[in-house]
């Protein structure tokens, strides 16, 4: 079965500075992955998927992630942070052993800006 | 604008009470998700349902109870029998079930017991 690991429950950073929030899956098959950001009392949001095209790939807000499969990693980045950046981030891997779309989610990294 | 839509936003449950979330969504999805969000957890699947008239259990079903009855809406019934049923409810949606779309989810219902 598949499964994610964020390797961060918490992150901080400054505003404009780098953003970095890891992930490891683990997957017997090719797997389908995605990033979520959830705010306050809202639900998820889609911030990029990534599908077994490009390894790099673009999301929402200026995120990107890249998918390495020597390290079945799939870190989420982003150049500069801004203040609107912060909340609960969740890497989810698509689980392909089931007869539908199940996702399995990490626990979640919470980010923090400071201004 | 398509969504999904979930309501009330918070709901309080007494001792031995039934209560129902509602979760209605414009997507024209055929695919619906109940999840169950605790702090500092993932979240985890309740329920599903591919198709109308059909529903399946996730990994955490007991407790809990649903209907799919129109493709637009799946509501989800937290019955007595869910000890623990303070929690962050997320209804999600997607299209073809076996492909790789998202999933699309509302903004929640937070439950507690009174």
């Amino acid at each position: 079965a598949q499964s994610v690991t964020q390797l961060d429950s918490h992150v901080s950073v400054s505003e404009g500075t780098p953003v970095l929030l890891r992930c490891n899956y683990s997957s017997s098959y090719s797997p389908s992955l995605f990033w979520y950001v959830q705010h306050p009392n809202k639900g998820l949001q889609l911030l990029l998927k990534y599908t077994s095209a490009a390894t790099l790939v673009k999301g929402i807000n200026g995120f990107e992630a890249e998918f390495k499969k020597s390290e079945t990693s799939f870190h989420l980045t982003k150049p500069s942070a801004h203040m609107s950046d912060a909340a609960e981030y969740f890497c989810v891997v698509s689980d392909q052993d089931t007869g539908f779309q199940k996702l399995v989610f990490g626990t979640g990294t919470r980010l923090l800006v400071s201004p | 604008d398509g969504g999904i839509t979930q309501s009330p936003k918070y709901l309080f449950r007494k001792e031995g009470q039934n209560v129902t979330l509602s979760c209605e969504q414009n997507l024209n999805h055929d695919a619906m998700y109940w999840y169950r969000q605790d702090p500092g957890q993932g979240l985890r699947l309740i329920y599903y349902s591919q198709i109308v008239n059909d529903f399946q259990k996730g990994d955490i079903a007991e407790g809990y109870s649903v209907s799919r009855e129109k493709k637009e809406s799946f509501p989800l019934t937290v019955t007595s029998a869910q000890k623990n049923p303070t929690a962050f409810y997320l209804c999600a949606s997607s299209g073809i079930t076996r492909s790789n779309q998202p999933q699309h989810f509302g903004d929640g219902t937070r439950l507690s017991i009174l």
